[in-house]
């Protein structure tokens, strides 16, 4: 399974873009990269998910180089109610059977 | 309906104590899946159901035995649990249980254990 690294928190304020890097060195030919975002006593929530190039939904853009070793998940434009835990999953750790969490990035947007 | 409930939403029970925390989803999917979060960590997996058939058990301790009465539902029947079993449980839901496919999580029941 892809082991991802990402960074353990980020501060932002409102009205900026914020972009958080997933890196994923040994990810296989087959995997996709998923993001989840979990607010505190909350359920994770599926964000955005993709293979390659960059994926866009009402949410937030994902980027994923030609290599697929890393990924960015981008939102825009944050505001104070985007505080929250995002998860960053490759692979057989996205979904289905054996879904492995990483650390998760700990995001905290001040005003 | 895209919504996963679970009831309690908080539990406090003693070490000799039985109890159930409940999990339902109406979205016709076919996988369910327990997690226990503690905190400031991430969700582990303790257990997955396909097709209403134990598929996955993550060598969680007989004191957790997990239940699904049918297909919309699933049960996390606790017994003489220990203080550090203290954690936030997550059921999810996805369509088939296949891989990379998007798992949707109801809030969480909080658990104390004294």
């Amino acid at each position: 399974l892809a082991k991802t690294t990402q960074p353990i928190s980020m501060d932002s304020y409102e009205g900026q873009e914020v972009n958080i890097t997933c890196s994923h060195n040994n990810i296989a030919t087959n995997d996709y990269i998923t993001w989840y975002q979990q607010f505190p006593s909350q359920g994770p929530r599926f964000i955005i998910q993709g293979y390659k190039t960059k994926v866009t939904n009402e949410v937030a853009s994902l980027f994923i180089p030609a290599d697929r070793k890393s990924s960015t998940l981008s939102l825009p434009r944050v505001s104070l109610s985007d505080t929250a835990v995002y998860y960053c999953l490759v692979g057989a750790g996205t979904g289905g059977f054996k879904t492995i969490f990483g650390a998760g990035t700990r995001l905290f947007v001040k005003a | 309906d895209t919504e996963v409930t679970q009831t309690p939403k908080h539990l406090v029970m003693g070490m000799t104590n039985k109890k159930s925390l409940k999990c339902e989803q109406h979205m016709g999917h076919r996988a369910m899946y327990w997690y226990k979060q503690k905190a400031k960590k991430p969700p582990e997996l303790m257990f997955v159901y396909s097709y209403e058939k134990l598929s996955i058990n993550e060598s969680v301790p007989s004191r957790f035995s997990p239940e699904c009465p049918n297909s919309s539902l699933l049960n996390l029947h606790l017994h003489a649990l220990q203080p550090e079993d203290s954690a936030l449980y997550l059921c999810a839901s996805s369509p088939t249980g296949q891989e990379q496919e998007t798992q949707y999580f109801g809030p969480g029941t909080r658990l104390l254990v004294l």
